[in-house]
């Protein structure tokens, strides 16, 4: 059971526009920064969204993300058969020593 | 060039101990925190650890505390982990990750490509 709470799928066709969604709680999303990354199949993660909605230079603008409380989403815009992964939020937790929670990941199936 | 390079992984019985290391290249390695993060076959992200680029302040999920160790040498540019007392959840591909600032609280801005540890007897 993640800390962080994504669904385990999305999918939309082509050229479509997909968010995805990340719960969390106010000792991580809602007092801390959330970031989005994105997992290629076979390949290690990288760094798409930071600090809630900064984009990494090389990242296109087709990504975007977003954060209101406690909640944040990531939001893909015209669909490309290279945006199917998998995507990860993430979040500074400040309870007890201090740490990082991830979500379960959310898988994005291009149709 | 900023690359990160991982070694050490292999195949270790339960209570065994392993450490990896992480050799990286292509930037101030000691402006910077670094951190371990895990995946297991078939399974999302799970952050291991994390210390300062200073190494003075370390940080561990609950999963490892008091089994795993980690450390850095700066004058090497090279992060290591630790790892006694291993289990068999403790399989997963271990990623190095470098933090975005000098404290861990920030992004992981470049990642590894991972090695596998696999705990079985």
């Amino acid at each position: 059971q993640s800390v962080l709470t994504q669904p385990p799928s999305a999918s939309g066709t082509p050229g479509q526009r997909v968010t995805i969604s990340c719960s969390g709680s106010s000792s991580n999303i809602g007092n801390n920064y959330v970031y989005w990354y994105q997992q290629l199949p076979g390949t290690a993660p990288k760094l798409l969204i930071y600090r809630n909605n900064q984009r990494p230079s090389g990242v296109p603008d087709r990504f975007s993300g977003s954060k209101s409380g406690a909640s944040a989403s990531l939001a893909i815009s015209g669909l490309r058969s290279e945006d199917e992964a998998d995507y990860y939020c993430a979040a500074w937790d400040d309870s007890l020593s201090g740490l990082w929670v991830f979500g379960g990941g959310t898988k994005l199936t291009v149709l | 060039e900023v690359r990160l390079v991982e070694s050490g992984g292999g195949l270790v019985q339960p209570g065994g101990s392993l450490r990896l290391s992480c050799a990286a290249s292509g930037f101030t390695f000691s402006s910077y925190a670094m951190s371990w993060v895990r995946q297991a076959p078939g399974k999302g992200l799970e952050w291991v650890s994390a210390i300062s680029g200073s190494g003075g302040s370390t940080y561990y999920a609950d999963s490892v505390k008091g089994r795993f160790t980690v450390s850095r040498d700066n004058s090497k540019n090279t992060l290591y982990l630790q790892m006694n007392s291993l289990r068999a959840e403790d399989t997963a591909v271990y990623y190095c990750a470098k933090g975005a600032a000098f404290t861990p609280r920030d992004a992981f801005d470049i990642w590894g490509q991972g090695t596998m540890v696999t705990v079985s007897s």
